[in-house]
């Protein structure tokens, strides 16, 4: 079975300052995983993904992410924060014994404070 | 390309009231899924397609019908509208995994209020 756990519902960090939004997954094969981010009142946009390659991925704006199997762990980091970040932020995971199903987290909410 | 277009952006309807929300893809993909996302909350998986023809359920079905008659359209019909079907409706769509670079590609979404 797939799962995804978001481990902080909220967070809030100084424009500058580093970004962590932690990522747990649970899969019984081997995973692909995604990170998407939502503006307010917008639909989803792909930030970054891993599908087996490179462990450490290189997203849009700065973003990237690190698969580290042993934890089962996908953290999405960017090293300064900017304004426009502020938004929401799903992690993803889908696998080939899923039918194709993707199984979304329930969302970190980002807030950056001027 | 536009990618996925929903239709339409915005609904308000009346409960017992019936509509189907359009969908449709120009990317050739094979799989396309309807989800809803409600105030606060991840996406849920209301159905999904694996092609022309095949559909199946997600986590949320009930009071939801799909069909798939083309690769590029999804229409997904509320046929008795309840206010807990009040929700942002997105439709995705994605290659088959194990293709290069098989992430969704999500609509613009529908925000549907049922009163």
């Amino acid at each position: 079975a797939q799962s995804v756990t978001q481990l902080d519902s909220h967070v809030s960090v100084s424009e500058g300052t580093p970004v962590l939004l932690r990522c747990n997954y649970s899969s019984s094969y081997s995973p692909s995983l995604f990170w998407y981010v939502q503006h307010p009142n917008k639909g989803l946009q792909l930030l970054l993904k891993y599908t087996s390659a490179a462990t450490l991925v290189k997203g849009i704006n700065g973003f990237e992410a690190e698969f580290k199997k042993s934890e089962t762990s996908f953290h999405l980091t960017k090293p300064s924060a900017h304004m426009s970040d502020a938004a929401e932020y799903f992690c993803v995971v889908s696998a080939a014994n899923t039918g194709n199903q993707f199984y979304f987290g329930t969302g970190t909410s980002l807030t950056v404070i001027p | 390309n536009a990618g996925v277009t929903q239709t339409p952006k915005f609904r308000i309807l009346k409960i017992g009231q019936s509509m189907t929300l359009q969908c449709t893809q120009d990317m050739n993909h094979n799989y396309m899924y309807w989800y809803r996302q409600d105030p606060g909350m991840g996406l849920k998986l209301i159905y999904y397609s694996v092609g022309a023809g095949i559909t199946d359920k997600g986590e949320v079905p009930n009071g939801y019908n799909v069909s798939r008659s083309t690769t590029e359209d999804f229409p997904l019909r509320l046929e008795l509208a309840a206010p807990s079907q009040t929700s942002v409706y997105f439709c995705a769509s994605s290659w088959i995994i194990g293709q290069g670079g098989y992430e969704q590609y999500f609509g613009p979404g529908t925000r549907l209020t049922v009163t």
